[in-house]
């Protein structure tokens, strides 16, 4: 399996442009979380789904993110319009919906806004 | 939100030392992860500990979980270079509900 893929790996955009993260899933896995890593709040979770549906997304900073699962091998997710602020690492993972299953990080997609 | 400190946050040391790192709570998990992540890649999972003090063994490092299963420790023997990384605990409260430490960054000097 070639694990969870995130696309871009890097991403610059201007402040007030819309960004889109790409995040596809390790197959079979059922749930499907995203993060965001920064230095001073450390990995923070935004959202997660459970067989694409959104279950908890008290983690998203604003209105201005926004998360969608419309089949079980793809995900994204949207921030409009960015802010310097967001800049920041952010990871996709997956797993299976249980008691201490692991969870499988993509390499991140390092965003800058400008 | 479940907070879950780790100290050190950072840790230099010299190949060939031991090193322990303590990840600590107020609240009680079902179960304790620890993760290590490398530059440029998501974490790793490296361990699992369930059972309040379980202690579990990966070559040269030692995990184990506190009696109460609210805090972990992790301990390394002989440190090497290819130890460097940022190691995270993550405590789970059920299924999904994960929340991760602040992190320690570890630095092996060769």
């Amino acid at each position: 399996d070639a694990g969870v893929i995130q696309s871009p790996r890097h991403e610059v955009t201007e402040m007030g442009q819309e960004v889109t993260l790409r995040c596809k899933p390790i197959s079979g896995h059922n749930s499907l979380f995203w993060y965001r890593q920064t230095m001073m709040r450390g990995l923070e979770l935004l959202i997660y789904f459970n067989n694409n549906v959104p279950i908890d997304d008290s983690g998203m900073p604003e209105d201005r993110f926004s998360a969608k699962m419309p089949n079980a091998s793809f995900s994204t997710l949207k921030i409009q319009p960015s802010e310097p602020r967001d800049s920041a690492v952010y990871f996709c993972a997956s797993s299976w919906n249980r008691n201490n299953s692991p969870l499988h990080f993509g390499n991140g997609t390092r965003l800058t806004v400008t | 939100t479940q907070l879950l400190e780790q100290s050190p946050q950072f840790l230099s040391i010299q190949e060939g030392e031991n090193l322990t790192v303590y990840c600590n709570s107020s609240s009680v998990f079902s179960s304790l992860q620890w993760y290590r992540q490398e530059p440029g890649e998501g974490p790793v999972l490296l361990v699992t500990v369930v059972t309040g003090g379980e202690v579990k063994k990966l070559k040269r490092l030692t995990f184990q979980f506190g009696d109460a299963r609210k805090d972990s420790s992790l301990h390394i023997t002989a440190a090497q270079p290819g130890d460097t990384g940022l190691y995270l605990c993550a405590g789970q409260t059920g299924a999904n509900n994960l929340f991760f430490g602040t992190g320690t960054r570890l630095t092996v000097i060769p």
